[in-house]
């Protein structure tokens, strides 16, 4: 397993702002994903990070709006960028395990994001 | 668009029963399925994974596959208010690394 810091853990933002969120693991990793979860509804993929390189964007999703970084293989950042209401939302990084695992998602506490 | 389908719920349960969970999905060649449990305000945690056909048992979890009719199931067993969650049913894109998720089953465990 991996032990994943997320941060904040909540905010509450103003329309047109900007909100960084941070995720530290434990141990080095490939691959880190960023889902989405907006309320009542399940986890969508925003980007795949990868360390070296830029990220992956799922359909619907854009790096101008969604900028991320991944510095090293043990952090991320995800930026939502001029943020509306329609942002508001669970965002969660998360991890595969490692070696046989590798499949199984560990995933980061959660940010929760309201946007006035 | 790959797909992973489940009933909302809420499934309600009097605690001792056994509940079902059922999810299908589209994408005929997909190998890998997770059972995920979220309770409320937290994050998904996985609680088993299946491979291939049949089932597999882990405690008071079943977790049953059938690649023909692109169909998962978990069972709990002698459910308890504590597992009182919402299951989220996840398959593993064959097309690369991501994971997609289904909507989820609100479960209620009655004591």
């Amino acid at each position: 397993s991996a032990v994943i810091s997320q941060k904040p853990s909540r905010d509450i933002c103003q329309r047109g702002t900007s909100l960084t969120i941070q995720c530290q693991v434990d141990s080095q990793v490939t691959m880190m994903f960023w889902y989405r979860q907006q309320p009542g509804q399940s986890l969508t993929l925003i980007a795949t990070a990868n360390q070296g390189s830029e990220a992956t964007y799922e359909s619907g999703f854009v790096i101008d709006k969604f900028p991320i970084s991944r510095p090293n293989l043990t952090f991320s950042t995800l930026t939502v960028s001029n943020m509306s209401p329609e942002d508001s939302s669970i965002y969660l990084c998360s991890v595969a395990g490692r070696g046989a695992t590798n499949e199984k998602l560990f995933f980061g506490s959660g940010t929760q994001l309201s946007v006035l | 668009q790959k797909e992973v389908e489940q009933n909302s719920g809420p499934l309600s349960v009097p605690e001792g029963a056994i509940a079902s969970l059922n999810c299908t999905y589209s994408d005929r060649v997909s190998q890998s399925f997770f059972w995920y449990r979220q309770y409320s305000g937290k994050s998904p945690e996985l609680i088993m994974s299946i491979y291939s056909n049949g089932d597999k048992e882990d405690g008071r979890f079943t977790a049953q596959l059938n690649k023909a009719s692109q169909y998962v199931s978990l069972l709990i067993r002698d459910s308890q208010p504590s597992d009182s969650a919402t299951y989220l049913c996840a398959v593993r894109d064959t097309g690369g690394f991501k994971t997609i998720f289904g909507a989820g089953t609100r479960l209620f465990v009655k004591a």
